[in-house]
C-alpha cells in the first residue's frame, strides 16, 4: 500500500518567491494535516482537513500562507511570498478519521529560503 | 511552559543497555498518548500507543502516569539500530490535535 506522497522533496528559493508543495494522502483517509518541523522541534500543525473542508487553520498564517483541498482527496500548500524564516520541513499526514487514529505522515518537503 | 515536554538529549548509550525517556504534558485533560520514532531526514512513524495499563512491543515499554501527567518509554538490550528521535505526542479530551514535543534523541554506540 502506497504511503503519503509529498512533492516536491527539497525546494531552494530566493525570499519573496511563492512556492506551493503537493500531498496526495493515503486512499481512503480522509483527514489529512500539513505540519511545519523546524530544526531540532516536534512538528507543529498548520491545517486539518476533514475532506475538502478545512476544519482547523488557526495555526496557519493567513497573510502568506494558503492552503485547499479542492476534491478532498490531493492538497496543495502555498506560501507567498516566502520569508527567510518560513526555511524547515513541511510534513502532510493523513488519518482514516480524527480522534485517536494513528496519523501517518509523508517524507516532508525541505523549504530553503535564500 | 510547553505543553509536552522532553529532554532534547542526546542519550548516548552502549549497544545493550536499557534507557528510559519520560515526557511530561501540562493539560490534565489530554486523553491520547504516542511515541514516535523519527530517523534523521525522515518522517516520523508510529512505535507505538501508550495506554493507561501500559503496554509492551518487544524491547519496547511505554507506561503512562496521570496522576504525575507523564509518559514513559523504555528500552530494553538498545540496538545501533534504535538510533533516532523519540517524538513524544499527546491529544487532549475530545479533539483530534497532536501536541508533539521536541524529542528526545538516541544514539546507540557501538
Amino acid at each position: 500500500e502506497a504511503g503519503v506522497v509529498q512533492s516536491p522533496r527539497y525546494k531552494i528559493i530566493e525570499k519573496k518567491q511563492p512556492v506551493a508543495f503537493w500531498c496526495n494522502p493515503i486512499s481512503g483517509h480522509n483527514t489529512l494535516y500539513w505540519y511545519l518541523q523546524n530544526l531540532g522541534q516536534g512538528p507543529e500543525l498548520l491545517i486539518r482537513y476533514e475532506n475538502e473542508e478545512a476544519v482547523d487553520d488557526s495555526q496557519l498564517p493567513k497573510d502568506r500562507f494558503s492552503a485547499e483541498r479542492l476534491k478532498g482527496v490531493d492538497s496543495t500548500l502555498k506560501i507567498q511570498p516566502a520569508e527567510l524564516g518560513d526555511s524547515a520541513v513541511y510534513l502532510c499526514a493523513s488519518s482514516l478519521g480524527t480522534g485517536s487514529n494513528e496519523q501517518f505522515f509523508g517524507p516532508g518537503t525541505r523549504l530553503t529560503v535564500l | 511552559r510547553k505543553e509536552v515536554e522532553q529532554d532534547p538529549g542526546p542519550f548516548n548509550v552502549p549497544e545493550g543497555a536499557t534507557v528510559a525517556f519520560n515526557c511530561t504534558y501540562s493539560n490534565s485533560a489530554s486523553q491520547s498518548f504516542f511515541w514516535y520514532r523519527q530517523d534523521c531526514r525522515k518522517e516520523p512513524k508510529l512505535l507505538m500507543s501508550v495506554y493507561s495499563s501500559g503496554n509492551e512491543d518487544g524491547r519496547f515499554t511505554a507506561q503512562l502516569n496521570r496522576a504525575s501527567q507523564y509518559i514513559s518509554l523504555l528500552i530494553r538490550d538498545s540496538k545501533l539500530s534504535d538510533s533516532a528521535t523519540y517524538l513524544c505526542v499527546v491529544t487532549s479530551s475530545g479533539t483530534y490535535k497532536y501536541i508533539f514535543g521536541t524529542g528526545t534523541r538516541l544514539k546507540v554506540l557501538a
